[in-house]
């Protein structure tokens, strides 16, 4: 079956830098994304890896291990706003996003 | 550019009354466009890709005689939920995924918040 695994909830404080790991199976392999999702709003794109390595932008990096069905969300200088969850999501050999549950993330001052 | 807007932003009925969502991308022709349901603190929930020109494939568990969905064009999906009632009462977002790219990215609506009484 197809399976996404990231951690429920993880908390960090102001300042610091997170990571937020996702693993995965599917049938086939099309890009892996990262999606933020505030509480009652929409989620909102933050990144995609299709190839191995480490794609950075701005304080947001995101990196993919294919061989190894593993990526992670890394966030640098976290600050208040940051607080949301944070969603990987795998697109199959259909072109079809499968999602992971999410990570909540809680910041503290 | 890449965006997607949905009408309307929340909406109040009564149960048994119909309601239709739109989703627009505004800026991108979209094959494909994608329909989720959140409860809250849920997870994004997909309920049905809808094909322009064809009819949308639903996913297990969801009734597609209750969720009705018409992908007319490239740019508009519809989703009616008909005869409505208060455990339809849920977050409903729809995606769209450009049709000149590759890889499966999708763009969010602001998404529905719908309340049935």
């Amino acid at each position: 079956g197809q399976n996404i695994d990231q951690p429920t909830e993880m908390t960090a404080t102001e300042g610091a830098i997170v990571q937020i790991n996702c693993t995965y199976q599917t049938s086939g392999f099309n890009g892996l994304f990262w999606y933020q999702q505030h509480a009652g709003e929409a989620p909102t794109f933050l990144s995609y890896n299709v190839l191995d390595g480490l794609e950075e932008k701005g304080r947001f990096s995101s990196f993919l291990s294919r061989s190894k069905g593993y990526s992670y969300l890394l966030l640098k200088e976290l600050q208040m706003k940051d607080s949301a969850s944070y969603l990987c999501a795998v697109s199959d050999s259909n072109y079809q996003l499968i999602w992971g549950a999410g990570t909540k993330l809680i910041i503290k001052p | 550019g890449a965006v997607v807007s949905q009408h309307p932003s929340w909406v109040i009925c009564k149960s048994g009354t119909s309601v239709k969502i739109e989703c627009r991308s505004l800026d991108f022709q979209a094959t494909t466009m994608f329909w989720y349901r959140q409860f809250p603190k849920q997870s994004l929930m997909l309920m049905a890709t809808s094909n322009e020109g064809s009819k949308a494939t639903y996913e297990q568990g969801v009734e597609k005689d209750k969720f009705l969905i018409n992908h007319a064009s490239l740019t508009l999906s519809t989703l009616t939920v008909t005869s409505a009632h208060p455990e339809d009462s849920s977050f409903y977002i729809c995606s769209a995924r450009p049709t000149d790219r590759d890889g499966g990215e999708q763009f969010f609506g602001p998404g529905t918040r719908l309340t049935v009484l």
